[in-house]
């Protein structure tokens, strides 16, 4: 089946810095969806990348769609400690798997104050 | 409305037990879902409802059973859960299983079975 890895599964860093995690696939994405999840809550879409090189942004957050297909990266301008969370990458092929969000294993995001 | 609600936001419940967890969303979406989620793990999908029908069960056993009375509404009845079963349990709807478009999470249900 289809497989993401995400990358890094962790990160400290200090209020200010920038961050930048990515996802990478064994097959083609039709679509790449970036969610942050806080604890004890759902998560919560950041951005929906739906075309090849497309890159978007939402404020602080940019995220890319690969030209492959295969993979995407999220960035995170000048971090503060609301940003702390775990982040998922998430992924939906085409045709009879359409319907299915394929997840990376999250990235889980420190910042200190 | 752009929520999905969900209730209660935590359960406890015996293995004997019979419950049930609800799931609605004003969204006019037509498809909805059922992911269970365990500590610092992505979420795994369920079960899908499309246009109130269930489309997609990934072969989950038989103490879930999902039922979407209307388009708004989905519930997950338990029913002799085990321990192991112990998990946050989100919902998520979108405009349509092959639409372009995020799927919008509810906040979950935390279920611990004892």
């Amino acid at each position: 089946g289809q497989q993401l890895n995400q990358s890094p599964q962790s990160m400290f860093i200090q209020e200010g810095e920038d961050v930048s995690m990515n996802c990478t696939s064994s097959s083609i994405f039709n679509t790449w969806l970036w969610y942050k999840q806080d604890p004890g809550e759902g998560p919560v879409l950041l951005i929906a990348l739906y075309k090849a090189g497309e890159l978007t942004s939402n404020g602080r957050l940019t995220a890319q769609f690969g030209i492959t297909r295969k993979d995407s990266f999220l960035n995170i301008s000048a971090s503060i400690p609301s940003d702390v969370g775990i982040y998922f990458c998430a992924g939906r092929g085409s045709g009879g798997s359409n319907y299915k969000l394929t997840f990376g294993k999250g990235t889980l995001l420190t910042v200190n104050p | 409305d752009t929520e999905v609600t969900q209730t209660p936001k935590h359960l406890v419940m015996g293995m004997t037990n019979k419950k049930s967890l609800k799931c609605e969303q004003h969204m006019g979406h037509r498809a909805m879902y059922w992911y269970k989620q365990k500590a610092k793990k992505p979420p795994e999908l369920m079960f899908v409802y499309s246009y109130e029908k269930l489309s997609i069960n990934e072969s989950v056993p038989s103490r879930f059973s999902p039922e979407c009375p209307n388009s708004s509404l989905l519930n997950l009845h338990l029913h002799a859960l085990q321990p192991e079963d112990s998990a946050l349990y989100l919902c998520a709807s979108s405009q349509e299983t092959g639409g372009l478009s995020g799927y919008t999470f509810g906040s979950g249900t935390r279920l611990t079975v004892v």
